[in-house]
C-alpha cells in the first residue's frame, strides 16, 4: 500500500527559528512535491525534486528551501520563519511513469 | 496554459440522497484528470482518476465521474450520500504524464451532509 509520511503533524515556532519538514515515501518513487494549503488559495506548489538531488522551484518558492539526499527523504527548510508561513504543509510523491500523486497526512505549522 | 473551476465552493445535501460536485477544465493538451479528497485536517487522499481510458470513471466509496470532453467537464457523482462524504474534495488536472509542473488544482468543494 502507499505511504507517505511527514514528521510532524503539528508544530509551533517562534518567528526568526529555522524549521525543519520532513516526507518520507516507501515507494521508490522519483518525484516529490511539497505544497502550501490556504483557506481560499488552495494548493501550492512550493519546490518539487525529480530524483535525487535534483529539484525544482514551484510556484512560491521565497522564503524556502529543499533538501534531497536520498531517494525516499524530501525535506522543506524555512530558513527564518515567519508569521506569513503559517500554514498546512502537504508533502506527495509520484512514480515518474505515472502522474498520480500521494499526499502525506500533511504538518500544521503555526508561527508566532 | 490549463486551469479547473469548481463551480461550487459549498454543496450541502441530505444523508440518503444524491450528490454532485461540478468540475470544468480547460488544457491545451490531452489532460488526465482527478479528483481527490480531504477530510479535516489530513492530507488528500485519491478518489478517481481518468487518463484516456473509458469515460466513465469509477472511484472508491461508491464515487464516480464522468469525463466530457464536449463540454469541458468532469463532475463528481455519487448516488447516496453518507455522513461520512463530508470533506472537501478537489478536481485536479494534469497536462501530460510525466510532466511535474503541469498539475493544476482547484479552489476545492465544501460537501456538507446534513442526517
Amino acid at each position: 500500500d502507499v505511504k507517505v509520511t511527514q514528521s510532524s503533524r503539528y508544530l509551533v515556532k517562534r518567528t526568526g527559528e529555522k524549521v525543519f519538514l520532513e516526507c518520507v515515501q516507501d515507494m521508490d518513487h522519483e518525484n516529490m512535491f511539497w505544497y502550501r494549503q490556504d483557506p481560499g488559495l488552495g494548493l501550492r506548489l512550493i519546490y518539487f525534486s525529480y530524483d535525487v538531488k535534483m529539484k525544482e522551484k514551484g510556484d512560491i518558492p521565497e522564503g524556502y528551501s529543499v533538501s534531497r539526499e536520498k531517494k525516499e527523504r524530501f525535506s522543506l527548510i524555512l530558513e527564518s520563519a515567519s508569521t506569513n508561513q503559517t500554514s498546512m504543509y502537504l508533502c506527495a510523491s509520484r512514480s515518474a511513469k505515472t502522474d498520480t500523486q500521494y499526499f502525506g497526512p500533511g504538518t500544521r505549522l503555526t508561527v508566532l | 496554459a490549463q486551469s479547473v473551476t469548481q463551480l461550487d465552493s459549498h454543496v450541502s445535501v441530505s444523508e440518503g440522497t444524491p450528490v454532485l460536485l461540478r468540475c470544468n477544465y480547460s488544457s491545451s493538451y490531452s489532460p488526465s484528470l482527478f479528483w481527490y479528497v480531504q477530510h479535516p485536517n489530513k492530507g488528500l487522499q485519491l478518489l478517481l482518476k481518468y487518463t484516456s481510458a473509458a469515460t466513465l470513471v469509477k472511484g472508491i466509496n461508491g464515487f464516480e465521474a464522468e469525463f466530457k470532453k464536449s463540454e469541458t467537464s468532469f463532475h463528481l457523482t455519487k448516488p447516496s450520500a453518507h455522513m461520512s462524504d463530508a470533506a472537501e474534495y478537489f478536481c485536479v488536472v494534469s497536462a501530460a504524464s510525466g510532466s511535474a509542473r503541469q498539475l493544476t488544482f482547484g479552489s476545492g468543494t465544501q460537501l456538507t451532509v446534513l442526517p
